[in-house]
């Protein structure tokens, strides 16, 4: 089947520690995303990248980097400049000239 | 800035009913629309998309429409049954190439047995 593979399902993260959260598609789609959620709060765009070796910040992208070596991977580093990276992350996928956006089930990082 | 907002935050019907969830908009130049669902500390499933030429689309028991004029979209759900306890999010892009989804902080809905 067809998807997005986020892994692992829960991290944890010691203070002043960098963490990688991982997002794998087989969909062949194109473009790929990287969101935030915070209880209380819509969806944030951290990243996203339309094509191979390129990528744009969202709304929120300081304290995160990312990069797209492989098409169907997009991960995403969580650094220790990020002051409160608790949160649970998103990563979707959409091919490019189609409208819906494919999402995974997610990854929870936790500050400890 | 395109701003979405959901109301109400929670709902809590008996199974059996018929509601509707609401989504307003502040930007009328919208590309498309699309409704979520989020089960607790899960990912998104997409249930429906609207885009902006269009006025509404079914799925099963989901029927979500759209108003660019007046800046909202609304998702029927028809005969609810416990399962559809869930959170439902609304999405919308923007004309223009934007690549963001703009989210809303969703609505919280209990079926009750």
């Amino acid at each position: 089947d067809g998807g997005i593979t986020q892994s692992p399902k829960y991290l944890f993260r010691k203070e002043g520690q960098n963490v990688t959260l991982s997002c794998e598609q087989n969909l062949n789609h194109d473009a790929m995303y990287w969101y935030r959620q915070d209880p209380g709060q819509g969806l944030r765009l951290i990243y996203y990248s339309q094509i191979v070796n390129d990528f744009q910040k969202g709304d929120i992208a300081e304290g995160y980097s990312v990069s797209r070596e492989k098409k169907e991977s997009f991960p995403l580093t969580v650094t220790s400049a990020q002051k409160n990276p608790t949160a649970f992350y998103l990563c979707a996928s959409r091919l490019q000239g189609a409208p819906g956006y494919t999402f995974g089930s997610g990854t929870r990082l936790t500050v400890v | 800035k395109q701003e979405v907002t959901q109301i109400p935050a929670a709902l809590s019907v008996p199974e059996g009913e018929n509601l509707v969830l609401n989504c307003s908009f502040t930007d009328s130049a919208i590309y498309n629309l699309q409704w979520f669902r989020q089960d607790p500390g899960k990912g998104l499933t997409s249930l429906l998309l609207i885009q902006s030429s269009q006025r509404e689309q079914t799925s099963g028991r989901l029927n979500a429409s759209l108003d660019k004029s007046s800046g909202r979209s609304t998702l029927y759900i028809a005969a609810s049954q416990p399962g559809d306890s869930a959170t439902y999010l609304c999405a919308g892009r923007l004309q223009g190439g934007s690549e963001k989804l703009v989210f809303g902080k969703g609505t919280k809905l209990t079926v009750n047995p």
